[in-house]
């Protein structure tokens, strides 16, 4: 199946810091990718969906300003956490869809961010 | 209320029973269904399609019902590596609308 690569797989910061996350798809063109950040026995949260060459869609409640998504290419799309706090930790994953229908989301192995 | 809604569980099941649960969408524009799984701190793997006729795979079946906007999963034989959080998912016009998942416990 398709896969989509996301690093690092787990990263540590200090407060204040900005982290970058990258997800990649390998073997398909992604029109479209999804950005999730779940807590601890929550279910996944979407954050965002971008798409190719546009702005990416912030849900509700998302600040665009501290969560930066770039969707630059088909196969890359980063989302960077700025000045990160300790409320920032979690798990945080991207999936890509190929943009048929009834294709499915490929997701990335998870970042987990811990902000100290 | 939520696009797509499930029952939160968890659902606590002996080894070997057969388990069910739903997943309902209110949104009738939705054009695919999917079950994804997942395990406790990994991403969410993709369990198997939903079909209008429904599907078999294995020990895992699942079914939808368009007139009464619902999808179904049943696992028979369930196996204690059948613990999980199964969650259902939407896709309408290339958005996935992800359901909050429902927690199975599988107990020997």
């Amino acid at each position: 199946g398709a896969v989509v690569s996301q690093h690092p797989s787990w990263v540590i910061c200090k407060s204040g810091t900005s982290v970058k996350i990258e997800c990649r798809s390998l073997d398909f063109q992604a029109t479209t990718m999804f950005w999730y950040r779940q807590f601890p026995k929550q279910s996944l949260m979407l954050m965002a969906t971008s798409n190719e060459g546009s702005k990416a869609t912030y849900e509700q409640g998302v600040e665009k300003d501290k969560f930066l998504i770039n969707h630059a290419s088909l196969t890359l799309s980063t989302l960077t956490v700025t000045s990160a706090h300790p409320e920032d930790s979690s798990f945080y994953i991207c999936s890509a869809i190929e943009g048929r229908m009834n294709t499915e989301a490929f997701f990335g192995q998870g970042t987990r961010l811990t902000v100290v | 209320r939520k696009e797509v809604e499930q029952d939160p569980g968890p659902f606590n099941v002996p080894e070997g029973a057969t388990v069910a649960f739903n997943c309902t969408y209110s949104n009738s524009a939705s054009q695919s269904f999917f079950w994804y799984r997942q395990d406790c701190r990994k991403e969410p793997k993709l369990l198997m399609s939903v079909y209008s006729s429904g599907n078999e795979d294995g020990r895992f079946t699942a079914q939808l019902n368009r007139a009464s906007q619902y999808i179904s999963l049943l696992i028979r034989d369930s196996k204690l590596s059948d613990s999980a959080t199964y969650l259902c998912v939407v896709n309408r016009n290339y958005q996935l609308i992800w359901g909050a998942g429902t927690k199975l416990i599988i107990k020997p």
